[in-house]
């Protein structure tokens, strides 16, 4: 069964650091999305990719953060200059339709020190 | 940010009896709503959804409720089995919003043999 990877599973980073989590969705999928949860919280959406741009955005995803699809396989979310509450587990799901069916991956577990 | 709300953060329950999750949202425009089973160290996996314009969809030993008079939902599982043991999220989206799912805190539920 197809399924979305991500790698690293775990990243360590010292604050301001850059970091790039990376995800291989599922092959036919056209949507892309992040999402992560910080310890003990909900799981919040940060932004939805479709046609080599951002179709939807969160608060959160402010300037520090940047989407890319290099290739036709990888879809990679990157922290500019990491903070200690960026502290979190992120994890990138696709889908076909665009639609509420996603997709999610495993996660990367970010920690900030 | 409070749209999805899952107001029992766990339950426990016998195997074989009925489990029933639950889920209260605020916003109106939501058109579509699933249910995501995630276990530790795991991504969330989609379990059932529904939509605004059905009031029960069944798959199995899974069956959603819609109330759109009360914005209640609810996920009944029967029988139950050890291995339903997990956290359940209620998740939302609403059309034209990129996909957009908005997530509840979760309920973790409690198998017991």
């Amino acid at each position: 069964e197809p399924e979305v990877t991500q790698t690293p599973s775990h990243q360590v980073t010292q604050m301001g650091q850059e970091v790039i989590l990376r995800c291989v969705p599922i092959s036919n999928h056209l949507y892309f999305y992040w999402y992560r949860q910080i310890l003990g919280q909900k799981v919040e959406f940060l932004v939805s990719f479709y046609n080599n741009e951002i179709s939807e955005k969160s608060e959160i995803f402010d300037d520090q953060f940047s989407v890319e699809r290099p290739d036709g396989s990888n879809f990679t979310l990157k922290i500019r200059s990491t903070k200690l509450e960026d502290s979190a587990m992120y994890f990138c799901a696709s889908s076909w339709t665009g639609g509420p069916g996603q997709y999610f991956g495993p996660g990367t577990r970010l920690t900030v020190t | 940010d409070q749209q999805v709300k899952q107001n029992s953060p766990s339950l426990s329950v016998q195997e074989g009896r009925i489990s029933i999750l639950n889920c209260d949202y605020t916003n109106s425009m939501f058109d579509y709503f699933l249910w995501y089973k995630k276990y530790p160290a795991e991504g969330p996996t989609f379990l059932i959804s529904i939509s605004s314009i059905k009031d029960k969809n069944e798959d199995g030993r899974f069956t959603v409720f819609l109330n759109k008079s009360a914005k209640h939902l609810s996920l009944h599982i029967v029988p139950s089995q050890p291995g339903d043991s997990a956290v359940y999220f209620c998740a939302a989206s609403a059309v034209n919003q990129g996909g957009k799912l908005i997530f509840g805190q979760g309920t973790e539920l409690s198998v017991k043999p």
